[in-house]
């Protein structure tokens, strides 16, 4: 069965500061990998996907993550970042091998953003 | 506008209560979903429905029913035999259960134990 590592619980930066949030899943034949993005006392929201082609996908809000089959990761990252990305990131994936239509979510890391 | 809706916001249940957790969507959606998160957990699934009046066991059912008898509402009963019900519960739909479908999520009732 897939698994998905998020090897940060908390990550706090300053603004305009960089910052990656790492997520690491089992190796698979085939998979397609999500984040999503969780504002306080909110349901969950899509922030980018990755399903084929380009290892680089990007969101409209400045974020971004590379596909890395090699190492099976997919880590997001954002060279700049606001107050307003304050929030909880999950990393999710799914795959084809087995029929498996399901999506298994990391723990998440909370992202908090201080002036 | 489309999307999920979730109701209540909070629920309180007392000891050997059954209660039960509304989700409606107006996207037209075949597939949905029942998350539970508790902190530092991440979510995990209850139950999912990929058709009207079809649903499948997700990692963590026991204490929980479903049913589906439209294609909008996807009610979750949290049972007595559920022993430790306090969470965040989320609501999803999808298109369809394909893995590449980008799963909507309403936003959530925090059920808390009297």
């Amino acid at each position: 069965a897939q698994s998905v590592t998020q090897l940060d619980s908390q990550v706090p930066v300053f603004e305009e500061a960089p910052v990656e949030l790492r997520c690491n899943y089992s190796s698979s034949v085939s998979v397609y990998l999500f984040w999503y993005v969780q504002y306080p006392n909110q349901g969950l929201q899509l922030l980018l996907k990755y399903l084929s082609g380009s290892t680089l996908v990007e969101s409209i809000n400045g974020f971004e993550a590379e596909f890395n089959k090699s190492q099976t990761s997919f880590h997001l990252r954002k060279p700049s970042v606001h107050i307003s990305d304050t929030a909880e990131y999950f990393c999710a994936v799914s795959d084809t091998v087995g029929g498996s239509e399901k999506l298994v979510f990391g723990k998440g890391t909370k992202l908090t953003v201080n002036p | 506008d489309g999307g999920i809706t979730q109701s209540p916001k909070y629920l309180f249940r007392k000891e050997g209560q059954n209660v039960t957790l509304s989700c409606e969507q107006n996207l037209n959606h075949d597939a949905m979903y029942w998350y539970r998160q508790d902190p530092g957990q991440g979510l995990r699934l209850i139950y999912y429905s990929q058709i009207v009046n079809d649903f499948q066991k997700g990692d963590i059912a026991e204490g929980y029913s479903v049913s589906r008898e439209k294609k909008e509402s996807f009610p979750l009963t949290v049972t007595s035999a559920q022993k430790n019900p306090t969470a965040f519960y989320l609501c999803a739909s999808s298109k369809g259960l394909a893995g590449t479908e980008t799963q909507y999520f309403g936003p959530g009732t925090r059920l808390l134990v009297l």
